[in-house]
Formats: C-alpha cells, sequence, structure tokens
C-alpha cells in the first residue's frame, strides 16, 4: 500500500484556476470511485472538500471540483482566493476497507 | 453535531504503548458507521492508521498491523487505539475520525471522511 502521488506545490494568482493531481494504481485510484480531497490549514483538522470523486459536502462552495481518469484524480479550485492557500491532500480506498492517502500538495496563492 | 475529541498523553518514551481514546458526542458509535485514526508527523502528510466497528471488527493499515490495536466501548461512546514498541517515527499529531459506513444492501461504503477531532501531538522522546 504506498502513498498516492500528489505535486509538491502549485501555485496560482487570484481569480485564476490551479489543477491538483493524485497518481494511484489500478488498485486505489483507478479501481474506485471512492477519492476524496481534503483541505488543510496550517494547525487546524483536514476538511474534506470532494468525496466519491467529484461531490461536494454541503457549504463547499462550487469553486471546487474533482474527477478521475484512469488512475489518476484531480482536484480543480477556479477563482482562486487568498483564503484557498492550504495544503490539499486526496485519498482513495484502497479495498478491504483500506484507505490510502496522498503525500499533500501545498497551494500558494500568489 | 457530530464531535470527536482525542486524549491521552502527549509524551511517550521510545520502546513503549501509546494509548489514545477519542469520545464522540452527538452521535451514537453504535451505529453503522466506522470509526478510526489518521495521523501526521509534523510537517508531512497523513497516513491511515485503522478502522473499527461498533462490533469490535478491525482493520490495520498493513505497515502498522503488527503493532496496532483498536478497540470500542459503546457504553461510553468511545473507541481507542494502542500502538506498541514506538519509536521517534511514531512522533504525529493524531486525529480520531468517522470513516465510512455499513449498508446492509451494498456492504461498506468509504465515502468521505466528513468529522475529525481536532488532532492530539504524541511526541516520542525519553
Amino acid at each position: 500500500q504506498s502513498a498516492l502521488t500528489q505535486p509538491r506545490s502549485v501555485s496560482g494568482s487570484p481569480g485564476q484556476s490551479v489543477t491538483i493531481s493524485c497518481t494511484g494504481t489500478s488498485s486505489d485510484v483507478g479501481g474506485y470511485n471512492y477519492v476524496s480531497w481534503f483541505q488543510q490549514h496550517p494547525g487546524k483538522a483536514p476538511k474534506l472538500i470532494i468525496y466519491d470523486v467529484s461531490k461536494r459536502p454541503s457549504g463547499v462552495p462550487d469553486r471546487f471540483s474533482g474527477s478521475k481518469s484512469g488512475n489518476t484524480a484531480s482536484l480543480t479550485i477556479s477563482g482562486l482566493q487568498a483564503e484557498d492557500e492550504a495544503d490539499y491532500y486526496c485519498c482513495s480506498y484502497g479495498g478491504s476497507y483500506t484507505l490510502v492517502f496522498g503525500g499533500g500538495t501545498k497551494l500558494t496563492v500568489l | 453535531q457530530v464531535q470527536l475529541q482525542e486524549s491521552g498523553p502527549g509524551l511517550v518514551k521510545p520502546s513503549e504503548t501509546l494509548s489514545l481514546t477519542c469520545a464522540v458526542s452527538g452521535y451514537s458509535i453504535s451505529s453503522a458507521y466506522y470509526w478510526g485514526w489518521i495521523r501526521q508527523p509534523p510537517g508531512k502528510g497523513l497516513e491511515w492508521i485503522g478502522n473499527i466497528y461498533h462490533s469490535g471488527s478491525t482493520y490495520y493499515n498493513p505497515s502498522l498491523k503488527s503493532r496496532v490495536t483498536m478497540s470500542v466501548d459503546t457504553s461510553k461512546n468511545q473507541f481507542s487505539l494502542k500502538l506498541s514498541s514506538v519509536t521517534a517515527a511514531d512522533t504525529a499529531v493524531y486525529y480520531c475520525a468517522r470513516l465510512g459506513y455499513y449498508d446492509v444492501l451494498t456492504g461498506y461504503y468509504p465515502g468521505g471522511i466528513d468529522y475529525w477531532g481536532q488532532g492530539t501531538l504524541v511526541t516520542v522522546s525519553s
């Protein structure tokens, strides 16, 4: 069970869009439509922003969207805002009740 | 409103056992949901430790399985984590969370981890 692969960092200017990738294998990301994404601000617990690849929990702005193609999932944040600056983690079901996380991506809003 | 609160020693000596408890309020731990632990070493990413169901069924990260024990106390609406033979590599913020649920028709549904505790830092040091 290896960690999912995410870029260490991404950046964008206010109003722009950024996409964060999350690459796994056919045993996790590619095998199930159970990819979720979390936003984590410094010193805080992670917050669920996407589940089941593309669903948004109540209260999460529609600027956040998720998708998947093969073994790679993606999180797109459109209309970047200063408060979006945070760490982002993907997570996939790995079968047999297991979960695997990505290494995390630091988003900088320029 | 579902709330989770971790408790336990913040400092554990190497080779000893780390013990944490997660108290759940606003929701019955005896429901169809699974509960579990996730940790985050300082400055690093998240790592799933394991899940437990109110029946006592447990599922652990294979990399930690030999050292992890989880238990549940439905009378107190809480669940616990024990990690044995700790080293400095086990220093982390430990989060308890609600993870997925069991549907009688479709089986286990991982869903999203929608409720988290605030996290507790456990340092392994002599």
